[in-house]
């Protein structure tokens, strides 16, 4: 398994600033990944991000919208830029760890933003 | 894409009684079927997972069941408890890559 915190746990922030939500994990990672939580709904995948290389974004997110950083093995930040109230989610890092000769998915707690 | 139904989206059940949660997935590439509870204001954990090379998998009072060829795996609760109260998400991983594809979720609500 993997210890996965994330700073900050929750944030109010105003329209049109950014915010940044930093991930970190306890051991050294190849694949992380930023999931978006919109209230009452499911898990929708950002981005994946591996150290050393761009982060590849799913259909509906952009850079500009939401960079990532990955300067190492334990660690990775996600950008929420210019923000509207439809930002207004949980974000969650995760991370894919070796398990039994194959992989496994672990959650941060994530990170409660409301646009105002 | 990958698509992953869930049912039932909410499900109600007395101390004791088993839970069924259902899910099905569109593509035939995906190998690694893993299940999440969420409890309230916490983030997903991993509870149980299966591959496509095993049938069932079991862990104590959770286990799990995957037909490959109907692209259909279920999450089985027996004893159910008042902490099992939660949601639960199934997922999928799209061409067998790591990237996961989720359920809509389903609030399981175990009574006293």
């Amino acid at each position: 398994s993997a210890v996965i915190s994330q700073k900050p746990s929750r944030d109010i922030c105003q329209r049109g600033t950014s915010l940044t939500i930093q991930c970190q994990v306890d051991s050294q990672v190849t694949m992380m990944f930023w999931y978006r939580q919109q209230p009452g709904q499911s898990l929708t995948l950002i981005a994946t991000a591996n150290q050393g290389s761009e982060a590849t974004y799913e259909s509906g997110f952009v850079i500009d919208k939401f960079p990532i950083s990955r300067p190492n093995l334990t660690f990775s930040t996600l950008t929420v830029s210019n923000m509207s109230p439809e930002d207004s989610s949980i974000y969650l890092c995760s991370v894919e760890v070796p398990a039994g000769g194959s992989y496994e998915q672990y959650f941060g707690p994530g990170t409660r933003l409301t646009v105002t | 894409g990958e698509n992953v139904e869930q049912h039932p989206s909410t499900l109600s059940v007395q101390e004791g009684d088993s839970a069924v949660i259902k899910c099905t997935y569109s593509d035939s590439a995906s190998n690694y079927f893993p299940w999440y509870k969420q409890e309230l204001g916490k983030g997903p954990q991993l509870i149980i997972d299966i591959r496509s090379n095993v049938g069932e998998k079991k862990d104590q009072r959770i286990a799990v069941t995957l037909n490959k060829t109907a692209k259909h795996f279920s999450l089985h609760i027996t004893e159910t408890q008042p902490e099992d109260s939660a949601v639960y998400f199934c997922a999928a991983n799209p061409s067998g890559y790591s990237t996961l594809t989720f359920g809509k979720g389903t609030m399981l609500l175990v009574s006293p």
